[in-house]
Order: C-alpha cells, then sequence, then structure tokens
C-alpha cells in the first residue's frame, strides 16, 4: 500500500508570494491533518480535515487555508508569505477520525520563504 | 489544552549504552499517548502509542515506554542503543476518545549516538 505523499518536496519562494502544498492520503483514509514543523517551535497542528470539511484548526493565522477534495487529497494553500512561514510541512492521514487511529506521516514540503 | 513537555532538546549517548528521553504532558481528562520518530531525511513514523492496560508499552526496535498516571509521565527507554538509532524524537498526546483530534507533539529530543 503506498504511504502519504506530497508535491512538491521543496519550495523556494519570496516574501509576498502565495503558496500551494498538496497530500494525497494513504488510500481509504479520510482524514487529513497539516503540522508544521520548526526547528524552535517543534510540530504544531494546522489544520484537519475529514469528508471535505474543516474539523480543527490550529492557533494559525488567517494566511493559512486548506481544503480537502471528495477523493481525500487535499491541499493547503499559504497567502502572503513571510520569512517565517520558512518550514517543513507535514500532512499526516488516518482511516477513521478518532484518537485511537495512528496517523501515518508523508515525507513533508519543506517551504523556504526568501 | 493539552500540552507536552520533552526535557532533553539534545542527547548524546555511546553505542550500547541505556536510554531514557523524559516526556510529561498536561491535561486534566483521559489521554493517548505516542512516540514518534524521524531518522535524518526520513519521515515521521510510529514507535509505540499507549491507549490503555498495561502501563508499559513496547513499540518496535526494542524501543518501551511507561506511563506513569500520577507523573504524567510517558518516558521512552531502551536497553541499548545503536548508532542507527540515531533519530529526533517526538512525543505526542490526544485526548481520547470523539472530538477534538489533534495530536500536539512536545518540542522533540535530537538522539546522537556515537559508535
Amino acid at each position: 500500500k503506498a504511504g502519504v505523499t506530497q508535491t512538491p518536496r521543496y519550495l523556494i519562494k519570496t516574501r509576498g508570494q502565495q503558496v500551494t502544498l498538496s497530500c494525497s492520503p494513504i488510500s481509504g483514509h479520510r482524514s487529513v491533518s497539516w503540522y508544521q514543523q520548526t526547528p524552535g517551535q517543534g510540530l504544531q497542528f494546522l489544520f484537519e480535515y475529514f469528508s471535505e470539511t474543516q474539523r480543527n484548526k490550529g492557533n494559525f493565522p488567517g494566511r493559512f487555508s486548506g481544503r480537502q477534495f471528495s477523493n481525500s487529497r487535499s491541499e493547503m494553500n499559504v497567502s502572503t508569505l513571510e520569512l517565517g512561514d520558512s518550514a517543513l510541512y507535514l500532512c499526516a492521514s488516518s482511516l477513521h477520525r478518532d484518537s485511537y487511529n495512528e496517523q501515518f506521516f508523508g515525507p513533508g514540503t519543506r517551504l523556504t520563504v526568501l | 489544552a493539552q500540552s507536552v513537555s520533552q526535557h532533553n532538546h539534545h542527547v548524546i549517548l555511546s553505542e550500547a549504552a541505556s536510554l531514557e528521553l523524559g516526556c510529561n504532558y498536561s491535561y486534566g481528562g483521559t489521554v493517548n499517548l505516542f512516540w514518534y520518530v524521524q531518522y535524518p531525511g526520513q519521515h515521521l513514523q510510529l514507535l509505540l502509542k499507549y491507549f490503555s492496560g498495561d502501563p508499559l508499552v513496547k513499540g518496535i526496535k526494542g524501543f518501551e515506554a511507561e506511563f506513569i498516571k500520577s507523573k504524567f509521565s510517558f518516558n521512552l527507554r531502551k536497553p541499548s542503543v545503536q548508532w542507527s538509532d540515531t533519530a529526533e524524537y517526538f512525543c505526542a498526546v490526544i485526548p481520547s476518545g470523539a472530538g477534538s483530534y489533534q495530536l500536539t507533539f512536545g518540542k522533540g529530543t535530537k538522539l546522537s549516538v556515537i559508535p
């Protein structure tokens, strides 16, 4: 079974631009969560989608948004990029939406903002 | 809201040494607990998890963790580390049951094992 895939793997953008990251969950998984990983803050929860609806949102500004499609694939968008948005963005998928289901992580998208 | 604290930022050990990484959480209710590992250049993967029952749980690659409810702790242990255990280790917590489905991670502990 293929794992969680994320595209692109690396991105370089400049301040003020916007970016869209993509995540394809494991086949059959319906819940997709996004996390931001930085050396200083570690892993921080961005948001979670299930059945094309955002179910939870972390403490990030409105510049961070996302969506989920009917095939469970998810995208996240960051507008008006800032230097501090440079991070590894991780996507995780799980079969069901409860705390007993393991979240499987993708390799991440490394975003560098210049 | 829950929070997770990992005491050590960077641990350096020689091969065959014993390992214990500390993890404490803060939450008023029942939680599920996880340890994830991120090897250099690889994605985050689950080492072990605790939901209920025996507080000593065994995971992959010889790792184990003990849940001590009175101390809100879930420390990770390995009797004898290998060079291949060099990685970053993350403790995570999630409130049990349905509702919030948000993993809260500690800031991670980097483990360097010297051959």
